[in-house]
């Protein structure tokens, strides 16, 4: 039971690249996260996913955009990377709305 | 906007004592869930407990256990017989229960985080 898969683990971007941070879990969660955390801070949520179709931003949306391309898969885009991206991404979900949010093991984004 | 705060940066504690880490949130609704994660250098967030507002025993899990003070708004963890794999950050985290609307669904705000170093 791999739970919640993210990929890449490491990614060194340069300023103005792209990229999608990938992530499946197989949990059979309805909603599902994108948070970051910043060094010495704790996480901040960028968007999330209710439940299949939908998706809404979260406290930090700015700069990102996200797909929820099945219950199992939900995609996190930087469109146009920023150094202020540089950041530990992660990916999380959770089965009803009452129920533990569980984590990926994190995605390390550097952006020079 | 619900507010949660961990007044301590740093604690400390020697193996096989006991340590206290401190949260209180700002919040009007009145109910909720409230979580403390811990989360070792790896940076892996591991739940450690989990407490629903509605209920009035403070939850238990091993040697870790909670108080909860729902009219202060404090939510403290009790670390007892600490053991050296304890050392990590830990994160108080608030939920809201979802409102019809959908627009608290699910957010958990995480307060700035306690790092517990346990000296042998």
């Amino acid at each position: 039971n791999a739970g919640v898969t993210q990929t890449p683990k490491f990614q060194v971007l340069k300023t103005g690249q792209s990229m999608t941070l990938q992530c499946a879990q197989d949990m059979n969660h309805n909603s599902m996260y994108w948070y970051r955390q910043d060094p010495g801070m704790g996480l901040r949520l960028i968007y999330y996913s209710a439940s299949e179709g939908t998706t809404d931003k979260g406290e930090v949306p700015n700069g990102y955009n996200v797909s929820r391309l099945n219950k199992r898969e939900f995609s996190l885009r930087l469109e146009s990377a920023a150094p202020s991206q540089t950041s530990v991404y992660f990916c999380a979900g959770a089965n009803r709305p009452g129920n533990t949010i569980y984590f990926g093991e994190g995605s390390w984004l550097t952006v020079v | 906007a619900q507010t949660v705060t961990q007044s301590q940066p740093e604690m400390s504690v020697q193996e096989a004592e006991t340590v206290t880490l401190s949260c209180t949130y700002d919040t009007s609704e009145s109910d909720y869930y409230l979580f403390w994660y811990k989360q070792p250098p790896s940076r892996q967030m591991i739940l450690v407990i989990r407490q629903e507002a509605y209920k009035q025993q403070n939850a238990t899990e091993n040697r870790f256990s909670v108080n909860f003070q729902k009219a202060a708004k404090s939510f403290s963890l009790k670390i007892s017989d600490s053991q050296l794999g304890d050392a990590a950050m830990y994160f108080c985290a608030y939920r809201p229960f979802p409102n019809a609307g959908g627009t608290s669904y699910g957010k958990l705000t995480f307060g700035q985080g306690t790092i517990l170093t346990v000296h042998p």
